[in-house]
């Protein structure tokens, strides 16, 4: 069975403060994606960032950044210099052999002025 | 830029009573889902389908509801007696080939409401 844990419920920063949200994972598959999706306010469900299994290179988009490490099961998020659109509901997710996707519970991002 | 519309937005029935709630998927992508996500809570999937068929489904997925793709274009979730514990918001997602990982767009959802 496949599981992602995302600890952190709720963090509240400061605008241009660096967040880190974290995701673990537990799956038997061998080959897997992991995925981050952003629910704003408005409720909808927005791609973020797909990452294969085999690639362990850490990636940068912008103010985004994700850090993948096979080691300990975990592909963290981070937000550079933070803005208040940035305040939404943040999902890990995973998918293996069968395509659905397995989700975390979330983490609800709250940026202020 | 292509993506996934759902109608209605929101939906509000009586417990009991038939819904069906409609999706779009982007044009030329051929795998399509349903996911439900129960307020405040993580999103869970429903069912996948693919060439007129369901290829996995949850347990979520009992005989109340059903997938059909009517036509070239709509993709429809039916939950045939809704129950109070059916209301959450659904969302549908469409991915391009039926290749496992492919990534999934997600539709803006339909909030359903059971009373």
């Amino acid at each position: 069975a496949q599981k992602v844990t995302q600890a952190q419920t709720e963090i509240s920063v400061v605008e241009k403060e660096d967040v880190t949200l974290d995701c673990v994972y537990e799956t038997r598959d061998t080959t897997y994606y992991l995925f981050w999706y952003k629910q704003p306010p408005s409720g909808e469900l927005v791609f973020l960032i797909r990452r294969n299994s085999f690639d362990e290179q850490n990636e940068i988009s912008g103010r985004y950044s994700w850090n993948f490490q096979k080691s300990t099961s975990s592909f963290n998020f981070t937000i550079t210099a933070s803005q208040v659109v940035d305040s939404a509901v943040y999902f890990c997710a995973l998918t293996g052999t069968a395509s659905k996707l397995t989700f975390g519970t979330g983490t609800r991002l709250q940026v202020t002025l | 830029e292509p993506e996934v519309t759902q109608t209605p937005s929101h939906q509000v029935t009586q417990m009991g009573q038939e819904v069906i709630l409609r999706c779009v998927p982007i044009s030329n992508h051929l795998y399509f889902y349903w996911y439900r996500q129960i307020l405040g809570q993580k999103v869970e999937f429903l069912v996948s389908f693919y060439n007129n068929e369901i290829s996995e489904k949850s347990e979520i997925f009992d005989d109340q509801f059903s997938v059909e793709r009517p036509d070239g274009s709509n993709f429809t979730l039916k939950i045939r007696s809704t129950k109070l514990e059916d209301s959450a918001m659904y969302f549908c997602a469409s991915s391009e080939y039926r290749v496992w990982a492919e990534t999934q767009y997600f539709g803006p959802g339909t909030r359903l409401l059971v009373l």
